[in-house]
């Protein structure tokens, strides 16, 4: 079936510094491309997202970056801070039924 | 308070009973959907409705049950069939099913005792 790949499983980085987190997908029809933020015990919030038709989205310190030939999408967040750390999963909309597909997610951890 | 709400928010269960997760929302959307998440790992899907009267089994649907005869409301049954239900389980609707943003339920934490 197809599925998402979500590169490092926890990424501890110094405060200040940038953190990337890499995905790859399967499904080359997928067109959206969402990343959420969970903090401990928390649900869920979307942070960005990236639609096929662009290469590049940029909201403050976060960006997503978007590669459709090799199939695969990026988070980079800049100026690290400590409020950063959480967890961070991206996703993959299927193109045939609307799921999202998730990857396994991410632990950002912030170094003071 | 518009949103997504779910209730319980920490549920216990005992061996061989079936029990029930509330999820409603006040968003007027159309798609709903049930994850499961266990600790340190990311989300699965259970069921997902697109339209009231009709759902669609996701990837571990065994032992879970669903209705949907509302727009608002979307309850999933953990029943007995459902070996190792002990999980944090997470409701999110969305307007459509198609490129928009899914909206989290705070999160109801089943444990079996």
């Amino acid at each position: 079936g197809e599925n998402v790949e979500q590169h490092p499983s926890t990424l501890s980085v110094q405060e200040g510094d940038s953190a990337v987190i890499k995905c790859t997908y399967s499904d080359s029809a997928s067109n959206y491309f969402p990343w959420y933020k969970q903090e401990l015990g928390k649900r869920p919030q979307l942070i960005i997202d990236i639609r096929s038709n662009v290469g590049e989205k940029k909201d403050q310190r976060i960006a997503v970056t978007l590669n459709k030939t090799a199939k695969h999408f990026s988070l980079h967040i800049t100026e690290t801070q400590p409020e950063d750390s959480a967890v961070y999963f991206c996703a993959a909309l299927m193109d045939s039924n609307y799921q999202l597909i998730w990857g396994a997610g991410t632990k950002l951890i912030i170094k003071p | 308070d518009g949103g997504i709400t779910q209730s319980p928010k920490y549920l216990f269960r005992k061996e061989g009973q079936n029990v029930t997760l509330s999820c409603e929302q006040n968003l007027n959307h159309d798609a709903m959907y049930w994850y499961r998440q266990d600790p340190g790992q990311g989300l699965r899907l259970i069921y997902y409705s697109q339209i009231v009267n009709d759902f669609q089994k996701g990837d571990i649907a065994e032992g879970y049950s669903v209705s949907r005869e509302k727009k608002e409301s979307f309850p999933l049954t953990v029943t007995s069939a459902q070996k190792n239900p002990t999980a944090f389980y997470l409701c999110a609707s969305t307007a459509s099913s198609s490129y928009n943003e899914q909206f989290f339920g705070p999160g109801t934490r089943l444990t079996v005792l």
